[in-house]
């Protein structure tokens, strides 16, 4: 199985500043199969990122995704009140087939 | 735009059956293009795939269930069904159906989901 582990576990940060969060894969994984998304309360989940650096329709250009070998990252540039969610990136690979990382609780500082 | 809607008991004994029912408008289950999929997450915890159902009626599930999880398509109706058996307070959890793109096309990622039914397992 390819593990997931996102880090940190909660992040406090404030409006207007920039956040940054990551997810590792226990080994490689093609970019293709690398996504992110974001759960607010109550709500499913929503795509942000596709294939490691893609934005879906409709995501704003602060939010963008990188990846370096087995280190994915999501960064925002200017967090805005409605960006205060959990987040969890996701991999296609051998079974279970797509896995999620346990996620980042991006909370008001 | 399509919309994805679950359904079905929000409470089942221990030991019993569950049975959930997502039904997709805007979209051809029948189509090819997309896999179903059942997702679900446990209060307060990250999300866990269950399996997933292709238009030739394959499936794909997650070991982790050990055979207890069924997912079929009913074409006629537009939907798609999960039932998982033997359930214990361990299954209580909100259930979501999804779409994914097959990984045989290109990108893999889920771009739309219901809104989720709670199910609690409970007598």
């Amino acid at each position: 199985d390819i593990a997931l582990t996102q880090s940190p576990g909660t992040l406090s940060l404030s409006p207007g500043e920039r956040a940054t969060l990551s997810c590792w894969a226990s080994q490689s994984v093609s970019r293709r199969s690398l996504a992110w998304y974001q759960q607010k309360p109550g709500q499913a989940p929503r795509l942000l990122i596709y294939g490691a650096t893609n934005r879906a329709t409709g995501i704003p250009d602060r939010f963008n995704g990188t990846r370096s070998g087995t280190r994915l990252t999501l960064t925002i540039s200017r967090l805005e009140p409605e960006d205060f969610a959990v987040y969890y990136c996701q991999q296609f690979g051998t079974p279970p087939l797509y896995t999620f990382g346990q996620g980042t609780k991006l909370e008001i500082k | 735009q399509v919309q994805l809607q679950e359904s079905g008991p929000g409470l089942v004994k221990p030991s019993q059956t569950l049975s959930l029912t997502c039904t997709v408008s805007g979209a051809s289950i029948n189509n090819g293009d997309y896999y179903w999929n059942w997702i679900r997450q446990p209060a307060g915890k990250g999300l866990e795939w269950i399996g997933r159902v292709y238009a030739s009626g394959g499936t794909n599930y997650n070991p982790s269930l050990k055979s207890r999880a069924t997912i079929s398509l009913d074409v006629s109706k537009n939907q798609f069904s999960l039932r998982l058996s033997s359930v214990t307070a361990a299954d209580t959890a909100m259930y979501y159906c999804a779409r994914v793109f097959p990984e045989e096309i290109g990108y893999v990622y889920f771009d739309s989901w219901g809104q989720g039914t709670l199910v609690t397992v409970s007598s």
